[in-house]
């Protein structure tokens, strides 16, 4: 166990809707990562906030947005939902901003499918 | 735009087999490296990771790895591997520019006992 817990674990939803992905870091970690994998396009970086504030981005659509709460969780949100967006999301935290030397631990994922 | 390259996208191998993974990357300059391992069932964690100092670095479970910076490559090995090896590994390379660190597509390792 990482200590990064991710709800939901399953999400089922159908093109065009809105989900939001809900992460909670480990105690005491200020950085919290999304990443999106699917088999066309492996793991990829969205977005990183580090106490509450982005830091930064990668290959995030603009149907996308996440933002991190005073409490340090955060959440993923998923606009106009398209059979494309199916796939893992991970969640990971680390304890400062550095991506280039912190480790991140990562959560069990959420398995998005849109149908 | 960088890239990470795993070739092998799986390898089958023996309990006792050596096992070596490799890792290209496709941009010059100061790069972090790391290899993460995410077992059946389970989160992905970190195996082990390369910042500066010797290019042979020792990770857990009997890992280690060797950056090679005139090859662009960050290889993955381990001298016998076991059944619960079994699981699928990625490298990641970090690069200042862009600030985000850029994970390869991943191969998948299946140990027969």
């Amino acid at each position: 166990d990482s200590g990064v817990t991710q709800t939901p674990k399953h999400l089922i939803t159908a093109t065009g809707q809105r989900v939001t992905l809900r992460c909670s870091p480990r105690s005491g970690d200020l950085s919290v990562y999304w990443y999106q994998q699917s088999l066309d396009q492996g793991l990829q970086f969205l977005i990183q906030y580090y106490n509450g504030e982005e830091r930064a981005k990668g290959n995030i659509l603009e149907r996308f947005s996440a933002q991190q709460f005073p409490d340090l969780h955060s959440e993923l949100n998923l606009s106009s939902l398209e059979l494309g967006d199916s796939a893992l999301y991970f969640c990971a935290s680390s304890p400062g901003t550095a991506p280039s030397t912190d480790t991140q631990y990562f959560g069990p994922g959420t398995r998005l499918t849109v149908l | 735009a960088q890239s990470v390259s795993q070739h092998n996208h799986h390898v089958i191998l023996s309990e006792a087999a050596s096992l070596e993974l490799g890792c290209n990357y496709s941009y010059g300059g100061t790069v972090n490296l790391f290899w993460y391992v995410q077992y059946p069932g389970q989160h992905l964690q970190l195996l082990l990771k390369y910042f500066s100092g010797d290019p042979l670095v020792k990770g857990i479970k009997g890992f280690e790895a060797e950056f090679i910076k005139s090859k662009f490559s960050f290889n993955l090995r381990k001298p016998s591997v076991q059944w619960s090896d079994t699981a699928e590994y990625f490298c990641a390379v970090f690069k200042a520019a862009g600030n985000k660190l850029t994970f390869g597509g991943g191969t998948r390792v299946l140990v027969k006992p």
